[in-house]
């Protein structure tokens, strides 16, 4: 089975400060068309998920340049440049190689 | 712009089943496929199944074979999936997510789940 790991899982972050998250798949998620099949999603607070990054390091539409993606194989990286006040929420990395598997989360709040 | 619109609150007891509604708007739901996500209080998002709007082929995490259907309405552009025996461990927001599809390059096509129904939440108590 695969198995996601993230880290932290909880991170305070100083406005105008950069962040990052790490992500850990047990096996390898790059596929040999050579995509990397991890994406990241935010929930923020009382709102359903909204895709962040997909393929690893692909913004979605509408995601804003300070947030970006990258990693391949099992370790991955979502930075954001500049932390504002509506980046709080928690932050999940998906596998979408094999059976969906979702990590466990990165809670980002403000400090 | 696509929205999925999910059904109300359920309360369950114990060894019942619910079937939850999932409707497009603004989008008929005659390809793609939806997927499932529940999220227990307090908890990270665990992935249930996908369904094929396309046929209805459907594919389930094994944690919930057996005791998960997820069936299709095209022409109503809904949704649903009915979870059988209910424990209180089901208790817990259930999220449709309609996948969104992208054309990358040397014509490689992936999905994200986007956008997400607002969430339906399912308390199962005696």
């Amino acid at each position: 089975d695969f198995v996601v790991t993230q880290s932290p899982l909880y991170l305070s972050v100083t406005p105008g400060e950069p962040a990052s998250i790490s992500c850990r798949s047990s096996q390898s998620l790059l596929h040999s068309n050579g995509y990397n099949y991890l994406d990241w999603y935010l929930q923020k607070p009382g709102q359903s998920p909204q895709i962040l990054i997909f393929l690893g390091s692909n913004r979605a539409s509408g995601v804003p340049d300070r947030f970006s993606g990258s990693g391949s194989g099992t370790d991955f990286t979502l930075k954001i440049s500049r932390v504002e006040a509506e980046d709080v929420g928690i932050y999940y990395c998906l596998q979408t190689l094999h059976t969906l598997t979702f990590g466990p989360g990165t809670k980002v709040d403000i400090k | 712009q696509v929205q999925l619109v999910q059904s109300a609150a359920e309360v369950k007891k114990p060894g019942a089943s619910v079937k939850l509604s999932c409707k497009a708007a603004g989008y008929t739901l005659d390809t793609s496929y939806i997927h499932w996500v529940r999220q227990a209080p307090g908890q990270g998002l665990e992935w249930m199944g996908i369904i094929n709007l396309s046929g209805g082929a459907t594919n389930f995490a094994q944690k919930f074979q057996g005791r998960v259907t997820m069936t299709s309405d095209t022409s109503a552009s809904t949704v649903y999936m009915e979870l059988n025996s209910l424990k209180s461990e089901d208790t817990a927001f259930y999220y449709c997510a309609l996948t969104r599809r992208h054309i990358m390059d040397r014509g490689v096509i992936v999905e994200t789940l986007d956008p997400w129904g607002q969430g339906t939440l399912v308390t199962v108590s005696s």
